[in-house]
């Protein structure tokens, strides 16, 4: 237990639905951070946020919208999906800005665009 | 553009030898080194993390060693066990633009066979 926690740990949507994604960290960190991971594929950066602002976007499709109302949850707002899109959503937090601080993920939810 | 490479991608071993992965990073201006494990459909635990001044940490049966300069880690895992078997990632922070950007390597899967 990593004291990052993802919900739902798994979602099947089809093209046209909305839904979210939420992570809840209880580690007291202040920055929080979206990842992907398709299959055969490294890891890729989506959003980070700090202080509750983003801070990096990683060219990420707007079908993907993140919101980070406080600092301990994240959301990820999805609409409108490819198949593509099929992966596991990692969440991660550090404490601090600095760039020395160690990261530590959810346990992800795995997704699946029909 | 910030490269990792594992290799091997895929390990078996049987129960109790020791052995290496490698990791491979093309830009040598970083900030720190992460190893990371994952079990399959889960999220990340994080192993070791090696700031950029620091040559090796050590936590139980396993041993990170970084050399920056030649961009090159190494994860040591003594005596392994089944228990070991997950997919290892190694991930490395870059002091350059994009400071909360971590560059993951795409994995060694290992076995450990009882």
């Amino acid at each position: 237990e990593t004291g990052v926690t993802q919900t739902p740990r798994h979602l099947v949507m089809g093209m046209t639905n909305k839904k979210s994604l939420k992570c809840e960290q209880h580690l007291g960190h202040n920055a929080m951070y979206w990842y992907k991971q398709s299959a055969k594929k490294p890891l890729e950066l989506m959003f980070v946020y700090s202080l509750e602002e983003r801070v990096e976007n990683n060219s990420v499709p707007s079908r993907f919208s993140p919101e980070c109302p406080n600092s301990s949850h994240l959301f990820l707002h999805l609409h409108t999906l490819q198949p593509e899109d099929s992966a596991l959503y990692l969440c991660a937090s550090s404490t601090g800005q600095g760039k020395h601080n160690e990261q530590f993920f959810g346990p992800g939810t795995r997704l699946t665009v029909l | 553009k910030q490269e990792v490479t594992q290799i091997p991608a895929a390990l078996s071993v049987p129960e109790g030898e020791n052995l290496v992965l490698n990791c491979s990073f093309t830009d040598s201006a970083i900030y720190n080194l992460q190893w990371f494990r994952q079990d399959p459909g889960k999220g990340l635990t994080s192993l070791l993390l090696i700031q950029s001044s620091q040559r090796e940490q050590t936590s139980g049966r396993l041993n990170a060693s970084l050399d920056k300069s030649s961009g090159r880690s190494t994860l040591y895992i003594a005596a392994s066990q089944p228990g070991d078997s997950a997919t290892y990632l190694c991930a490395v922070r870059d002091s350059g633009a994009g400071s909360y950007q971590l560059t993951f390597g795409k994995g060694t899967k290992l076995s450990v066979i009882p």
